[in-house]
């Protein structure tokens, strides 16, 4: 059974760097054709996509965020790290991290963590 | 980048039939998944691979895609399917990223 459990700071100030911990069972990111990627979900609005982090540790981040984001990963430890720098208040949001499925045809996420919320205020 | 468009809101009738759409260019040469995310709830693959369903969900969910148009049915609709649900690609075309639909809120009346 895979389970993913993210931690981090619930709340950070403008202007810091968020540092999130997805912490993964059930499935090792030193086996080929694994991943995780990161989500989230501002307050009564949509999921977006921000990174995904493969086995080989080939790694994506959402095109108009790319410049904030890093996606690193230990896999010993079985712990896959995000972190967002610059924070700002519209990055309050619900993150996630799920385990992403892989095929030729693509990829999707399942299952997902239950969710950690962080707010950007002063 | 690629876009993919959901209508906000679907309203059925307990018994009915839904229908959710998700547009996009060319979308039926892509795999489409649909999640369902429950209030408060992380979200729940309920078919990935545009027709695959994954291991207990029910066989009332389907899915199909073709052209610009990707469609999620569920049949039968029942008052535990309110949710929010959305669609996503993986655009292999534009440096392997993951989009997401805007989300359709389905409300059982």
């Amino acid at each position: 059974q895979i389970t993913l459990n993210e931690s981090g700071p619930t709340l950070v100030k403008p202007t810091q760097t968020l540092t999130l911990t997805c912490t993964f069972s059930g499935f090792s990111l030193t086996t080929s054709g694994e991943g995780v990627g990161w989500i989230r979900q501002p307050p009564g609005k949509a999921l977006e996509w921000l990174a995904l982090i493969y086995w080989d540790d080939d790694k994506r981040y959402r095109p108009s965020l790319r410049n904030r984001l890093t996606i690193t990963k230990d896999s010993s430890k079985n712990h896959v790290f995000f972190t967002m720098t610059n924070m700002d208040p519209v990055d309050t949001a619900t993150y996630f991290c799920a385990h992403m499925r892989i095929r030729i045809s693509g990829v999707f996420f399942d299952p997902w963590g239950q969710g950690t919320q962080v707010t950007v205020s002063s | 980048s690629y876009v993919l468009t959901q209508p906000p809101s679907v309203s059925v009738a307990p018994g009915k039939a839904a229908r959710i759409s998700c547009g996009g260019d060319n979308i039926g040469h892509k795999s489409v998944q649909w999640y369902q995310q429950r209030p408060g709830q992380a979200p729940v693959v309920v078919i990935h691979y545009n027709n695959a369903r994954p291991s207990g969900i029910p066989e009332r969910f389907s899915g199909s895609n073709s052209g610009d148009t990707a469609t999620l049915t569920i049949t039968r609709v029942e008052a535990g399917d309110e949710a929010d649900y959305y669609c996503q690609v993986w655009d292999s075309g534009s440096d392997h990223v993951v989009v997401f639909g805007g989300g359709t809120k389905l409300t059982v009346l």
